[in-house]
C-alpha cells in the first residue's frame, strides 16, 4: 500500500506571494490533518479534513487554508506569505475513526520564504 | 499547562545497549491514545507505537516497546539493543478519543546513537 504523498517536497517563496500544498492520504484513508513544525514552536496542528469537510482546527491566523477533495486528496493554501511562515509542513492520513488510529505521515513540504 | 512532556532534549547512547525516553502526559479523559514517532533528519515523521489508555498491556512492536503506567500519567519508550539507525528525533504524541483527531505533540528528544 502507498504511503502518504506530498508534493511539492520543496518550495522557495518571497513574502507577500502564496503557497499551496497538496496531500495524497493512504488509499482508504478520509482524514488528512495538517501540522507546521519550526524549531521554536515544534509540531502545531493546523486544521483536519474529514470527508471534504474541516472537522477541526488549530489556532492558525485566516491566511492559512486547506481544502478536501472527493478522492480525499487534501490542499493547503497560505496566502500573503511572512517570513514567519517558513516550516516544513507535514500531512497525515488515517482512516478518521476517533478510537483506536493512527495518522500516518507524509515525507513534507520544506517551505522557505524569503 | 503543556499536555506532553518531553524532559530529555538529548541523550547520547552506545549501540546496542537498551534506551528509554520519557513521556508523560497531561488529560482529563478517560480515552486517549498515546504514539511514539520517529524523525529522521530526512524529515518525515515515522509512526513507531501506539498505547489506547484502556489497554492493559504494554504495547510491543519489535525492538520497540511502550512503559505504561496509567496512575503516573507516563508513557516511556524503550528501544531495545540501540542501532545506529536509531538516530533521531523523538516524539511523544497523545489524542483525546472523543474531541477530535488533532494529534497533541511534545518537543521531543534528540537521540545520538554512538558506535
Amino acid at each position: 500500500k502507498a504511503g502518504v504523498t506530498q508534493t511539492p517536497r520543496y518550495l522557495i517563496k518571497t513574502r507577500g506571494q502564496q503557497v499551496t500544498l497538496s496531500c495524497s492520504p493512504i488509499s482508504g484513508h478520509r482524514s488528512v490533518s495538517w501540522y507546521q513544525q519550526t524549531p521554536g514552536q515544534g509540531l502545531q496542528f493546523l486544521f483536519e479534513y474529514f470527508s471534504e469537510t474541516q472537522r477541526n482546527k488549530g489556532n492558525f491566523p485566516g491566511r492559512f487554508s486547506g481544502r478536501q477533495f472527493s478522492n480525499s486528496r487534501s490542499e493547503m493554501n497560505v496566502s500573503t506569505l511572512e517570513l514567519g511562515d517558513s516550516a516544513l509542513y507535514l500531512c497525515a492520513s488515517s482512516s478518521g475513526r476517533l478510537r483506536a488510529d493512527t495518522q500516518y505521515f507524509g515525507p513534507g513540504t520544506r517551505l522557505t520564504v524569503l | 499547562a503543556q499536555k506532553i512532556t518531553q524532559t530529555q532534549p538529548g541523550m547520547f547512547v552506545q549501540e546496542k545497549e537498551a534506551v528509554t525516553l520519557d513521556c508523560t502526559y497531561d488529560t482529563s479523559d478517560q480515552s486517549y491514545g498515546l504514539f511514539w514517532y520517529k524523525q529522521p533528519s530526512s524529515g518525515e515523521m515515522i509512526f513507531l507505537i501506539y498505547q489506547g489508555s484502556y489497554d492493559e498491556q504494554n504495547a510491543t512492536e519489535g525492538r520497540y516497546s511502550l512503559n505504561f503506567q496509567k496512575a503516573r500519567k507516563s508513557a516511556n519508550l524503550v528501544i531495545s539493543a540501540s542501532q545506529l539507525g536509531d538516530s533521531a528525533m523523538y516524539f511523544c504524541a497523545m489524542r483525546e478519543d472523543y474531541r477530535d483527531d488533532k494529534i497533541i505533540f511534545g518537543k521531543g528528544t534528540r537521540l545520538h546513537i554512538l558506535p
